[in-house]
């Protein structure tokens, strides 16, 4: 059965540094997503990507982040200067033909130190 | 905005017992239902979902009925394993995302 995959699974840096988050998403699927949890708080919908744009984005995705289609198939987040505040969870996601169902992948747990 | 609220936990059964989680959603439209589960060290899969007013979704055994009158959709299985246990997520679709609910956390013991 196909799967979204990420990589790493867990990433620690240090305040301040950039990181890139890496997502695979379903080969046919069109839509892509992130979402973050936050320890002990909701998932959070960051932003999501459709033809090579972002389509919707939340109030938590200022301008430290960015999304990426590099190549036909991974899915990139990258936060250019990491803060405390950033350590979470971050789920990717994608979505065929029907918007609302979304697949998502198993987490990169982000570490600020 | 529309948001989700979903009965905390954690929630300890034992094997056979049956299975409720409450969630109630806050929304301007008739937004999609679902539920989401998160199996320990995996990521999110969906489990069921309805569309409309009086759709039940169902699957693995679990059923939600989406409740127009009661703005609920809540979780129900008859005969939990302890395969069961996981995180099980509330959550609607609307303004082309996915609002979730904080996440109730079940514990099945054999």
């Amino acid at each position: 059965e196909p799967e979204v995959t990420q990589t790493p699974s867990h990433q620690v840096t240090q305040m301040g540094q950039e990181v890139i988050l890496r997502c695979v998403p379903i080969s046919n699927h069109l839509y892509f997503y992130w979402y973050r949890q936050i320890l002990g708080q909701k998932v959070e919908f960051l932003v999501s990507f459709y033809n090579n744009e972002i389509s919707e984005k939340s109030e938590i995705f200022d301008d430290q982040f960015s999304v990426e289609r590099p190549d036909g198939s991974n899915f990139t987040l990258k936060i250019r200067s990491t803060k405390l505040e950033d350590s979470a969870m971050y789920f990717c996601a994608s979505s065929g033909d029907y918007r609302n169902e979304q697949f998502f992948g198993p987490g990169t747990r982000l570490t600020v130190l | 905005g529309d948001s989700v609220t979903q009965m905390e936990g954690p929630v300890t059964l034992s094997e056979e017992a049956f299975l409720t989680i409450n969630c109630t959603y806050t929304a301007t439209g008739y937004p999609s239902l679902f539920w989401y589960v998160q199996y320990p060290g995996e990521g999110l899969q969906l489990l069921l979902k309805a569309t409309k007013a009086d759709d039940k979704g169902s699957n693995k055994g679990f059923e939600a009925t989406y409740r127009k009158e009661t703005t609920s959709f809540h979780l129900e299985k008859g005969s939990v394993q302890v395969s069961d246990s996981a995180v099980y997520f509330c959550a609607l679709w609307s303004d082309y995302k996915l609002s979730f609910g904080a996440g109730t956390t079940v514990t099945v013991r054999a």
